[in-house]
């Protein structure tokens, strides 16, 4: 079973910031977070991953809280083409495992 | 970011037949692959881990003389689905991992249809 919890759905208006939430409460200490998204008939695309500090790249900010509990992707200046399937899913270490599990992540639709 | 390629994109073959839908990693060395399968308007479903140069571990309920996957290089993966019926048609995910193990890179998807 998948470890983390999503919304089902979101909305976001074009041009806007979209903050995704994700609950992981049962996170081990060894375990990252990683979001991937998927828009439709495509394979997942990896977006970010951290393990406990907040972690920024060209698509993305990953913030994590301090008892790790939770995080939220941040996609600043959300387009039309950002329009998919967020999966946020909780990983470990690759000597430890890591295999990633799917759960239903959120469907963002950005809207104009 | 790193390339997965998947071929083919899209195939229908008949009942009963086999079909084969290859993995690669293009621009790095993936020691491990990891095989999915998507229905419609469902999250992708874990089928297999597949190490090179031996055999693939198999997910619970997923039946391994049906799905036969071959993992040769490292660079190729490949999925059989041997006696295909209808109701494996389905989106196929190939994904991979590499070298430093923290990052998973997913391939385009392989359609496949049975009639």
């Amino acid at each position: 079973d998948a470890k983390t919890t999503q919304p089902p759905s979101m909305d976001c208006a074009e041009g806007r910031a979209a903050n995704l939430p994700c609950n992981h409460s049962t996170i081990s200490g060894n375990e990252y977070v990683y979001w991937y998204r998927q828009i439709h008939s495509q394979g997942p695309q990896y977006i970010i991953h951290g393990l406990k500090n907040n972690e920024t790249n060209e698509m993305a900010s990953l913030i994590i809280t301090e008892d790790r509990k939770s995080s939220t992707l941040i996609l600043p200046h959300a387009t039309l083409r950002d329009t998919a399937v967020y999966y946020c899913i909780v990983r470990p270490h690759y000597n430890q495992g890591g295999k990633l599990i799917f759960g239903q992540g959120t469907e963002l639709s950005v809207k104009p | 970011g790193a390339v997965v390629s998947q071929h083919p994109s899209r195939v229908i073959c008949k009942s009963g037949t086999s079909v084969k839908i290859e993995c690669r990693s293009l621009d790095f060395q993936a020691t491990t692959m990891f095989w999915y399968r998507q229905f419609p308007k469902q999250s992708l479903m874990l089928m297999a881990t597949s190490n090179e140069g031996s055999k693939a571990t198999y997910e619970q309920g997923v039946e391994k003389d049906k799905f036969l996957i071959n993992h040769a290089s490292l660079t190729l993966s490949t999925l059989t689905v041997t006696s295909a019926h209808p109701e494996d048609s389905s989106f196929y995910i190939c994904s991979a991992r590499d070298a430093s193990g923290n990052t998973i890179y997913f391939g385009e998807g392989s359609w496949l249809t049975v009639v």
